[in-house]
């Protein structure tokens, strides 16, 4: 079935820094590709989305591009914050809304 | 507008127990789904209701685990007898309809068995 592979963390890196968060996923359709947040203590929360293929997803100084051959959506921002310290998911959902999520990426960023 | 709500936000029991979650979906989303996050891992959908229906309760484990939407607004879920194993975070999300991907995720029910 279709399914989502994001890359281990958990990831560390100074304030400023570059960030990139992989992402590859596995589907038989055309899903569309999502990036959720959880800051500590909270709930989930879309980051950004991509509907169809080189689409780019971006919020908050973050971005995504859907890329088909590759399979992959992955994650960057050019200067992290302190404030961006949280766990990010990678997701995908079919026709149906069936949603699949990666494990997820904790990142903490330092001053 | 206000977010999808849930309740209780923390609870512990003794396996074998029983407890229920409770969510409200954001107003006017006909789509409601229950997840179950399992410590480190991402959330795993258990059921997914269209208004009152059920539409897809295939990963929910029905020998212990339960949920309706009587009137197509709030759901519980239910889990009789509780196991070790289910510890977990239990999310309700919903969207306005089930062909509108964006899902909006309530705070968690955080649910530990002893």
């Amino acid at each position: 079935g279709d399914s989502v592979t994001q890359m281990e963390g958990p990831v560390t890196l100074s304030e400023e820094a570059f960030l990139t968060i992989n992402c590859t996923y596995t589907a038989t359709g055309y899903p569309s590709l999502f990036w959720y947040v959880q800051y500590p203590g909270e709930g989930l929360q879309l980051l950004l989305k991509a509907t169809k293929a080189d689409d780019k997803g971006s919020n908050k100084g973050f971005e995504a591009t859907y890329r088909k051959e590759t399979t992959s959506f992955h994650l960057e921002k050019g200067s992290v914050q302190v404030s961006d310290s949280a766990v990010y998911f990678c997701a995908l959902s079919d026709r149906s809304n069936d949603m699949r999520f990666g494990a997820g990426t904790r990142l903490t960023v330092k001053p | 507008e206000a977010g999808v709500a849930q309740s209780p936000r923390y609870k512990i029991i003794e396996k074998r127990q029983s407890v229920a979650f409770w969510c409200n979906p954001i107003s006017g989303h006909a789509t409601l789904y229950w997840y179950q996050q399992i410590l480190g891992q991402g959330p795993k959908l258990l059921i997914q209701f269209q208004n009152n229906g059920v539409v897809d309760d295939s990963q929910l484990p029905k020998d212990r685990f339960s949920a309706e939407r009587l009137k197509g607004v709030d759901s519980t879920l239910k889990i009789q007898p509780a196991k070790l194993e289910d510890s977990a975070v239990y999310l309700c999300a919903s969207s306005l309809t089930r062909n509108t991907d964006t899902q909006y995720f309530g705070p968690g029910t955080r649910l530990t068995v002893l």
